[in-house]
């Protein structure tokens, strides 16, 4: 089972809310990753969790608030977003996520959000 | 991590084999070659990755040149589910938990 799960699929928020981004997986992977796509580009790399701590920031805004509560969980917290952050929204996880080398990385189907 | 160069576009009619490029010329003896598809507003799948041998899954075969400077993804016999963007990406050991994503090749399959 290679299945990583992400609620909900859509979300549609003003730029005063407060919302959160789920993701889940129960393969016993220790790394978890936050990836944003916008349209017709390739994904790029927000943050990425190994062993339950955060180990990358890609120079994120505060606005977005990663949390890794345990290792089959990943949250991502939005409060004052720009209409510019409205994107897809990709959840991955590996089996350690450290630098050791390559790992195989498997990907959610995305939160597709809207920033009004 | 080495940069790739992928065609922009590629048609492939229906039942009939895909084959998609990669160019990786900088490509250095610890670096592997992996290949991730993501269908329109899905996911990015994992599909296949090797290092110097060519290898085989239920997905796809990878032949990867002696030289290591390219690489070629092979669809068997394609089918309209297999239209997505291909991508390529070489990584090595530092690229740790770093995986990036070129623009790609989109691959349209026609009935």
């Amino acid at each position: 089972d290679t299945e990583v799960t992400q609620t909900p699929k859509h979300l549609v928020m003003g730029m005063t809310n407060k919302k959160s981004l789920k993701c889940e997986q129960h393969m016993g992977h220790r790394a978890m990753y936050w990836y944003k796509q916008k349209a017709k580009k390739p994904p790029e790399l927000m943050f990425v969790y190994s062993y339950e701590k955060l180990s990358i920031n890609e120079s994120v805004p505060s606005r977005f608030s990663p949390e890794c509560p345990n290792s089959s969980l990943l949250n991502l917290h939005l409060h004052a977003l720009q209409p510019e952050d409205s994107a897809l929204y990709l959840c991955a996880s590996s089996r350690f996520g450290t630098s050791g080398g390559p790992e195989t990385q498997y990907f959610g189907p995305g939160t597709r959000l809207l920033v009004l | 991590d080495a940069k790739t160069t992928q065609p922009t576009s590629m048609d492939c009619a229906e039942g009939r084999a895909a084959n998609l490029p990669c160019n990786h010329s900088t490509i250095s003896g610890n670096e592997y070659v992996y290949w991730y598809r993501q269908i329109h507003s899905q996911g990015p799948q994992y599909i296949i990755h090797g290092l110097k041998n060519n290898e085989t899954n239920e997905m796809a075969s990878l032949i990867i040149t002696e030289d290591r400077k390219s690489s070629t993804l092979i669809l068997p016999h394609a089918t309209l589910r297999d239209t997505a963007v291909y991508y390529c990406i070489v990584r090595g050991e530092t690229s740790g938990s770093r995986l990036t994503f070129g623009e790609g090749t989109q691959l349209t399959v026609n009935p």
